[in-house]
């Protein structure tokens, strides 16, 4: 069965550089959250949308953004990097938001150098 | 704010035990719970979920919801060096609140 691809898997960018994470959910999955995992830290939500539209919103950075496009995926836009944000970005996808268990990607690993 | 409560362990078997993880909640309008398996620098895994109601079994796993004492337990059978990692409990809530999971180490 398909999974949840992210792309990249790994990413080494420079301290005040933008980077660009994509995630592609499971095919008919119309929900996607983002969750960062900072080393030997739990995972800690950074946002989710629903059907294209921001839904909730967590302990995401303002110099970070997203978005879901209209075939579903959705990429994190990271700008001006600090060394604290190399950490591990997973993305999940599910069916009707909230209503459906959420399958996560394999995780792109960013370091900031 | 965490939904569950998760006992933290770590807890460390021998190969072929039984194990038994265990989380409480406190909101009974939970319809279902999620068990997700993580192992080092992956994403996490789900594992099996189970309605708020019975038990569910799936292989050498066991999942069981007590809705009268709001207890969640896992069981795993025959545990492998294989099984270990760190195992999660959540109920279906729109974000995932994780906390520290409990670390399962099955040594040979």
């Amino acid at each position: 069965a398909a999974g949840v691809i992210q792309s990249p898997r790994h990413l080494i960018k420079e301290k005040r550089e933008t980077a660009t994470l994509k995630c592609y959910p499971i095919p008919r999955h119309d929900t996607v959250y983002w969750y960062q995992q900072g080393p030997g830290q739990d995972p800690q939500f950074l946002i989710s949308f629903y059907e294209k539209m921001q839904s909730d919103k967590g302990s995401i950075p303002d110099r970070f953004s997203a978005q879901q496009f209209s075939d579903y995926h959705s990429e994190l836009n990271m700008s001006s990097l600090e060394l604290g944000d190399s950490a591990l970005y997973f993305c999940a996808s599910s069916l009707r938001r909230g209503r459906e268990t959420q399958y996560f990607g394999p995780g792109t690993r960013l370091l900031v150098l | 704010q965490k939904e569950v409560e998760q006992d933290p362990g770590p807890l460390s078997v021998p190969e072929g035990a039984i194990v038994s993880l265990n989380c409480t909640y406190s909101n009974s309008a939970f319809q279902y719970f999620m068990w997700y398996r993580q192992y080092s620098r992956k994403g996490p895994e789900l594992l099996m979920y189970t309605y708020s109601s019975g038990n569910k079994e799936d292989g050498r796993f066991t999942a069981q919801v007590d809705k009268s004492s709001k207890y969640i337990s896992l069981f795993i059978r025959d545990s492998q060096p294989s099984d270990s990692a760190t195992y999660l409990c959540f109920p279906n809530t729109d974000k995932l609140i994780f906390g520290t999971g409990t670390r399962l180490q099955v040594f040979p």
